[in-house]
């Protein structure tokens, strides 16, 4: 199993508070993603980073925010959470090699009240 | 943009059971990419795959990038393999950008 671990797993919070989700991985990847996972919606790409401090938006961006300052960390915040923000955040890694293949990390479920 | 589609959307099965998970999509691709999502959540890469057959164990795939479709089979099926099924491939030619289609919903039953 890839070594990606995602924090918290589960978090209700209000609507307007920030919040911030953790991804760490131990595999030394490049390249690092967050996808949100609604019903009706499938799997979206919200931001990607292809490097230390190097970040991309996916399909779904707005109201999301993203940072790494090392390779084994990124971060995904909400600046001020919305109802419609409540889903399933999922963290991804995928290597050097220009293919792509993703290893998905757990899931943090986020409810905004 | 690209388009995926998966079929059928729902599939039952009795234990044993083989079955074939269709994936079309309506773009030349340069991967593919097969995930099985277990009644827990937990997304499992299966298979990466371009073109030609893979196999691992009990299931295997098979893409035909020319014609546009990936096949996901799986044989012998085990109530561990319940859950949904859902190929992958890049949008607007970046391999690091994923569509995904909307799954297939696999039960298996005792």
């Amino acid at each position: 199993d890839a070594g990606i671990t995602q924090s918290p797993r589960h978090k209700v919070t209000e609507t307007g508070t920030p919040v911030t989700l953790r991804c760490h991985q131990t595999e030394n990847h490049r390249y690092m993603y967050w996808y949100r996972q609604d019903p009706g919606h499938g799997l979206r790409l919200i931001h990607y980073s292809y490097g230390v401090k190097d970040t991309d938006k996916g399909e779904v961006s707005d109201g999301y925010s993203v940072s790494r300052s090392k390779t084994e960390d990124f971060l995904l915040t909400l600046e001020s959470a919305t109802s419609s923000q409540t889903s399933v955040y999922f963290c991804a890694i995928s290597d050097s090699r220009n293919t792509g293949e993703l290893f998905f990390g757990e899931g943090s479920r986020l409810t905004v009240l | 943009g690209i388009q995926v589609e998966q079929s059928p959307p729902d599939l039952i099965l009795q234990e044993g059971a083989n079955s074939t998970l269709r994936c079309n999509f309506s773009d030349s691709v340069n991967n593919l990419q097969w995930f099985h999502q277990n009644p827990w959540g937990q997304l499992i890469n299966l298979f990466y795959i371009p073109s030609g057959t893979k196999q691992n164990g009990r299931l295997s795939a098979t893409t035909v990038a020319t014609e546009r479709y990936s096949l996901l089979y799986i044989s012998s099926s085990q109530t561990t393999d319940s859950g949904v099924y859902f190929c992958a491939v890049p949008r607007g030619g970046s391999n690091y950008k994923l569509t995904f289609g909307k799954g297939t919903l696999l039960t298996v039953n005792p």
